[in-house]
């Protein structure tokens, strides 16, 4: 069965610092691999996501993220933190089929 | 781009109210999906579709329906509103298992 294990579930990091956000997952089948964002009171915008191919995705907003098979891992990147990123990151593994499983989330703050 | 536009941005309704939650997507995605979304749990699966007619219990669908009569449209429905369904509602349609695009979401209150 597929799982997503986001590891933190709140990151501060100050304005122009390096973000990481990390997600591994559990997956029997090939995974798709995704990163979701949410703002407050809004739903969720996908960031980027991975199929197939390019390991290292590059996503919207300046993220990226790198799927690492042999680390079942899919951590979410930006160089240089704006103040504009805090919000609730979610890493999300499909099932296989048409679900997708998420993670419980990270929420980013972003301090001058 | 899709768009998956839920009714309601807020809405507040009174104990053992039957309350009915729309959601529409226009780019003739065949799955659609109902979460609700608390502090510290995440979002969690109540219904989900995946053709027309057809309906499927996600991990918490107690005190919740489903009704998926057109395939652009897939309403949740709280038979008989309770306080511990004061939430966030996300709709989300996908087509396949390529990522699911959301709706803005309905944070309901129940009093």
């Amino acid at each position: 069965a597929q799982s997503v294990t986001q590891l933190g579930s709140h990151v501060s990091v100050s304005e122009g610092a390096l973000v990481l956000l990390r997600c591994n997952y559990s997956s029997s089948v090939p995974p798709y691999l995704f990163w979701y964002v949410q703002y407050p009171n809004q739903g969720l915008q996908l960031l980027l996501k991975y199929t197939t191919g390019a390991t290292l995705v590059k996503g919207i907003n300046g993220f990226e993220a790198e799927f690492k098979k042999s680390e079942t891992s899919f951590h979410l990147t930006k160089p240089s933190a704006h103040m504009s990123d805090a919000a609730e990151y979610f890493c999300a593994v499909s099932d296989g089929y048409n679900k997708l499983i998420f993670g419980a989330g990270t929420r980013l703050a972003v301090h001058p | 781009d899709v768009k998956v536009t839920q009714s309601s941005r807020y809405l507040v309704k009174r104990t053992g109210e039957k309350v009915f939650l729309e959601c529409v997507q226009d780019m003739d995605h065949e799955n659609m999906f109902w979460y609700r979304q608390d502090p510290g749990l995440g979002l969690r699966l109540i219904y989900f579709s995946y053709d027309v007619k057809m309906k499927e219990k996600g991990d918490i669908p107690e005190g919740y329906s489903v009704s998926r009569e057109k395939k652009e449209r897939f309403s949740l429905i709280l038979e008989s509103a309770s306080t511990n369904q004061t939430s966030m509602y996300l709709c989300a349609s996908s087509l396949q298992a390529y990522g699911y695009t959301f709706g803005s979401g309905t944070r309901l209150t129940v009093v």
